[in-house]
């Protein structure tokens, strides 16, 4: 099956503790994007990279971290200086930057 | 703010009915445009795009009509289903500011609730 899978489902750390969001696609897409969606809101772009070893801040960037070291991973790592890490993550793909987007079913953090 | 917006955050209707969803946009320069549905607790999923070079397209049981006169978008679903129940969410290719390159901008969505 083609896809895009992220891991763990549910994820759940102390506060001041830094983790990492997993996120492996074999669509052979170069794109590939991170968003963060909270209760009743849009997606909103943290990271974002077009190509391998290289990647773009997005609109909330601060507080995480991304490597693009492989066309097929994008990994997310949630800082302890993200003050609201909190939420739901999605991770994307896509054939050329922009274009239709396919999702994956999505890393939901609890922080406490 | 968000520079794609719906008018109406929940949309409730009856099993067998039409459904309009409605979304704004205000960008001009985009120049593609995406549907995507959202079951609670999963990924979004495509469901239709369409280009700016077009008024309508039309999928199984979606058409989305595109007005760039007034910068507007919306997905008409025939024949709603219980199973069309989630919330629907529009997108815009649209180019950040001050870059060439181009990047999706989300609208915060639109529950549509079918009752039975």
């Amino acid at each position: 099956d083609g896809g895009i899978t992220q891991s763990p489902k549910y994820l759940f750390r102390k506060e001041g503790q830094n983790v990492t969001l997993s996120c492996e696609q074999n669509l052979n897409h170069d794109a590939m994007y991170w968003y963060r969606q909270d209760p009743g809101q849009g997606l909103r772009l943290i990271y974002y990279s077009q190509i391998v070893n290289d990647f773009q801040k997005g609109d909330i960037a601060e507080g995480y971290s991304v490597s693009r070291e492989k066309k097929e991973s994008f990994p997310l790592t949630v800082t302890s200086a993200q003050k609201n890490p909190t939420a739901f993550y999605l991770c994307a793909s896509s054939i050329y930057p922009a274009y239709e987007q396919y999702f994956g079913p999505g890393t939901r953090l609890t922080v406490t | 703010g968000e520079s794609v917006g719906l008018h109406l955050p929940t949309l409730s209707v009856q099993e067998g009915d039409n459904s309009i969803i409605n979304c704004a946009y205000s960008n001009s320069a985009s120049d593609y445009f995406i549907w995507y549905k959202q079951e609670s607790g999963k990924g979004p999923q495509f469901i239709i795009d369409i280009r700016s070079n077009m008024d309508k397209r039309q999928g199984q049981r979606v058409t989305v009509l595109l007005n760039k006169t007034v910068k507007h978008l919306s997905l008409q679903i025939a024949a709603t289903q219980p199973g069309d129940s989630a919330v629907y969410f529009c997108a815009e290719n649209t180019p950040p500011d001050g870059g060439s390159n181009y990047k999706l901008t989300f609208g915060k969505g639109t529950l549509l609730t079918v009752n039975p």
